[in-house]
């Protein structure tokens, strides 16, 4: 069983609209949390990154979220735009690990 | 921000040769990097960790002999894909860590094509 779950495996939305991709984890002890987005044939790129300590970050239209008590978090995109088509993608690591775990993505499609 | 260059970023190639794949940290020194494997439409596979200066460490059921991977400096890690077959037909990542950076900076990838 991964020990990162994202869900729903696959959104279609339409331009302009709001959705929210959720990751749940069971890595433990906990380091940090990354969300990426990865476009079709190009590396992930790093959206935010949240330690044990932070609920909420933003990096303009991507806020992310984190409940380390329930293992939680999720991953909100506002007002969204056509580039927003893409797999995200949430990692977690370990403390004193430098190995990641992957969580399989979600891929988001965002129709106009 | 840290910045991993990986090249080529996409490579056709004849069954049976060799192709060599550079990945590189441009602004940081790099001590664990990582090499991905990528199906279409699936979640990165990985297949190796590399800390500089030591051998690789590789993910059960990939073949070591294979896929050749060096990290001989800190900011540089090549994976050589050896006697390329069809099947090793794919899209291959790196990425690049250290101890201050908590996450992983990844290359834009390599789009490997054997005919």
């Amino acid at each position: 069983k991964n020990q990162v779950e994202q869900s729903p495996q696959s959104l279609i939305i339409l331009e302009g609209k709001n959705c929210t991709l959720q990751c749940n984890y069971t890595v433990s002890p906990f380091s940090n949390l990354r969300w990426y987005k990865q476009d079709t044939g190009r590396g992930p790129v790093s959206l935010t990154i949240m330690t044990f300590s932070e609920n909420t970050k933003s990096n303009g239209r991507y806020t992310a979220t984190l409940d380390a008590d329930t293992k939680q978090s999720s991953l909100h995109i506002t007002a969204s735009q056509l580039s927003d088509s893409a797999s995200y993608i949430c990692v977690v690591r370990k403390r004193g690990s430098y190995i990641p775990t992957f969580g399989r993505g979600t891929s988001l499609i965002v129709h106009p | 921000g840290a910045v991993v260059s990986q090249h080529p970023s996409w490579v056709i190639c004849k069954s049976g040769t060799s192709v060599k794949i550079e990945c590189r940290s441009l602004d940081f020194q790099a001590t664990t990097m990582f090499w991905y494997r990528q199906f279409p439409k699936q979640s990165l596979m990985l297949m190796a960790t590399s800390n500089e200066g030591s051998k690789a460490t590789y993910e059960q059921g990939v073949e070591k002999d294979k896929f050749l991977i060096n990290h001989a400096s800190l900011t540089l890690s090549t994976l050589t894909v050896t006697s390329a077959h069809p099947e090793d037909s794919s899209f291959y990542i790196c990425s690049a860590t250290t101890q201050e950076a908590g996450g992983y900076t990844f290359g834009s990838g390599t789009r490997l094509t054997v005919v």
